[in-house]
Parts: C-alpha cells; sequence; structure tokens
C-alpha cells in the first residue's frame, strides 16, 4: 500500500512567522510532488509543483525535496491570516514505469493567529 | 480562462434515486478524475480516465459508475443513492509530462 503521510494538526504560528509543513511518502519511484491548500468547503488548489532534488521558491512559498529520505516539505514566509487552510501534499504513483495517480496525504490543518 | 466546471454545485436526493454528476473542461487535458472527500478525511479516488476509451477504478468505485464521452466530460452515477454515500465530489483534470491536477469547484452531495 503506497502511502503519504502528513501531520494532521492543527499547525499554529503567529502571523509573520514560517511556517513548515511536512511530509513522506513510501514509494521510492515517485518523480512529481505537489502541495495543495484547500479552503473548508473549497476544492484543492494547486500552490506548488517539485519535481527535483532541492529548493523551489514562488513568492512566499518554497518547496524542498530530498528524494533520498522520501521527504518533501512546504515553508510559508510571512504567514498571513488568509494562509490558514488544509495544506494536501500529493505524490504522483508509478506504475509498470508510468506515471499514474496521485496519492494525496490527509492534510495539515494550518492556523495563523493574527 | 480554461477552466473545470461541475454541475450541479448542490444536490440533495433520497435513497434509491439514480445521481448523475457532469465534469467538463477547456484545458484541454487527457487526464479526468472523480474524487470524493468526507469530513475530516482526505480525498479519495473512485475513478480516473486517461482517456476516452481508457477507465480505472479508483479506491472505492463500488457503487459508482463513469462514462466518458468526449475528451472534455466525464461523468459519475451514482445507480442508487445510500446515505453514506453523503459528501463533497471532485472533479479534477491533468495533462503529462507535469501531471499537475487542477480540480472543479465540487458537487456537495446529500442523500436523505
Amino acid at each position: 500500500q503506497k502511502e503519504v503521510e502528513q501531520n494532521s494538526g492543527p499547525l499554529s504560528v503567529p502571523e509573520g512567522a514560517i511556517a513548515s509543513l511536512n511530509c513522506t511518502y513510501s514509494d521510492r519511484g515517485s518523480q512529481s510532488f505537489f502541495w495543495y491548500r484547500q479552503y473548508s468547503g473549497k476544492s484543492p488548489e494547486l500552490i506548488m509543483s517539485i519535481y527535483s532534488n532541492g529548493d523551489k521558491e514562488d513568492g512566499r512559498f518554497t518547496a524542498q525535496l530530498n528524494k533520498a529520505s522520501q521527504y518533501v516539505s512546504l515553508l510559508i514566509r510571512d504567514s498571513q491570516p488568509s494562509d490558514s487552510a488544509t495544506y494536501l501534499c500529493a505524490v504522483n504513483d508509478i506504475y509498470g514505469g508510468a506515471t499514474n495517480k496521485l496519492i494525496f496525504g490527509t492534510g495539515t490543518l494550518l492556523a495563523v493567529q493574527p | 480562462d480554461a477552466d473545470v466546471t461541475q454541475t450541479p454545485r448542490n444536490r440533495i436526493t433520497k435513497t434509491g434515486k439514480r445521481i448523475m454528476l457532469e465534469c467538463s473542461q477547456t484545458k484541454g487535458h487527457d487526464r479526468m478524475y472523480w474524487y470524493r472527500q468526507d469530513p475530516g478525511l482526505g480525498l479519495r479516488l473512485i475513478y480516473y480516465s486517461f482517456d476516452v476509451k481508457d477507465i480505472n477504478k479508483g479506491e472505492i468505485s463500488d457503487g459508482y459508475s463513469v462514462s466518458r464521452q468526449a475528451q472534455a466530460k466525464f461523468s459519475l452515477s451514482l445507480e442508487s443513492a445510500i446515505p453514506n454515500q453523503t459528501a463533497l465530489y471532485f472533479c479534477a483534470t491533468s495533462d503529462l509530462p507535469r501531471d499537475e491536477q487542477f480540480f472543479g469547484p465540487g458537487t456537495r452531495l446529500t442523500v436523505l
């Protein structure tokens, strides 16, 4: 059973701080990694995708990937109350050498305190 | 803007009724997916399709069926709705090589 694990939270950070969200995955063959933000009752929204080891920055968001440790993280700098949401980590499932569906974690609830 | 749309957005129905949820996309993506989400739980994949002639079961396909009428349209049917199918249903699309999934706004289904 291929799995994506996230701490459910809530992760509480003060406004202006750095929020660090973590995710581990079980399939060493995975090649594509995604972070989604989901507000309550709304659909998931893609924030970042990362495909190679290292850091990828986009505005206040930085995704970090370490394939050797099977670990992917999302850093949110200068956290705002509007960042309060559930963050979903997703990893692609490789089947027969081809990219297949995504496997989603259950999400981490982030609460940014004003 | 290229988009993913779902109809209806909300639906209340009774046990035993047949229900169809529809998904359309203007992104030109080949891959389409149906998920359900229950309160406090993650996304669970019901069915997915990688092209018009390809249909695959996900982890919770029992009680559901799908139809891929065209590249842009993917419908989910509940043949005989039951209360534990009350959930939020999402359609998503993606394309290779990046395989980023983009979600529709969701359908909130209540089965009484």
